[in-house]
């Protein structure tokens, strides 16, 4: 069974323009990671944040988390024509999770 | 090497024929994944193997069988499949399973496979 829901299921963007997705979880996590997957390919680890973090920065991504809302969001600031992909968050409790997941276009 | 490789790329079999999807990596990694993706759909774990031994089977087909000779190998092998597990399957390796929610996971490419 799957933990996280993701929205929206589908974003798309001119490049250069931020783009934020949300992943909203059910139970309680050790921390929360979040993965790209270009079409048809492996998933690609991006960040990870633990529970006890709130903010994360990695290059153009920034994560956040707020455990008491069971939410994180993912931020990519300046995209570009490149970031175009499904990115899917990822819970650890006692299992690994993965999301819905955000399918993500970034128009040149 | 941070990689994990798949062979094959890609699969079309029969239902009536046997065959299996590889999965290497060597990383030193003692926590290897099958996972199984359908289009437009996330991964669902299949099973997990911890320091070779299978730890976590998810109420998978009996249809398809896992085996790992060794702490850098890990198969899947196939018997008797129906067209709806055509699908993209997803190898991935971390350093150990009790770690999971601490190491990200390495994911191979996967193997496409079609089940006619």
């Amino acid at each position: 069974s799957q933990q996280g829901e993701e929205d929206p299921q589908a974003l798309s963007i001119q490049e250069g323009e931020n783009a934020t997705m949300n992943c909203s979880y059910k139970t309680s996590i050790n921390n929360l990671q979040w993965y790209r997957q270009n079409s048809g390919r492996g998933l690609v680890h991006l960040i990870l944040i633990r529970s006890n973090e709130r903010e994360k920065h990695s290059g153009r991504l920034r994560v956040t988390l707020d455990t008491s809302k069971k939410s994180s969001s993912l931020l990519i600031t300046a995209s570009r024509a490149a970031d175009t992909a499904s990115y899917f968050c990822a819970t650890t409790g006692n299992q690994f999770y993965f999301g819905t997941g955000t399918s993500l276009t970034v128009i040149p | 090497d941070t990689e994990v490789t798949q062979t094959p790329k890609h699969l079309v079999m029969g239902m009536t024929n046997k065959k299996s999807l590889k999965c290497e990596q060597h990383m030193g990694h003692r926590a290897m994944y099958w996972y199984k993706q359908k289009a437009k759909k996330p991964p669902e774990l299949m099973f997990v193997y911890s320091y070779e031994k299978l730890s976590i089977n998810e109420s998978v087909p009996s249809r398809f069988s896992p085996e790992c000779p060794n702490s850098s190998l890990l198969n899947l092998h196939l018997h008797a499949l129906q067209p709806e597990d055509s699908a993209l399957y997803l190898c991935a390796s971390s350093q150990e399973q009790r770690l999971a929610g601490i190491n990200e996971q390495f994911f191979g490419p996967g193997t496409r496979l079609t089940v006619l």
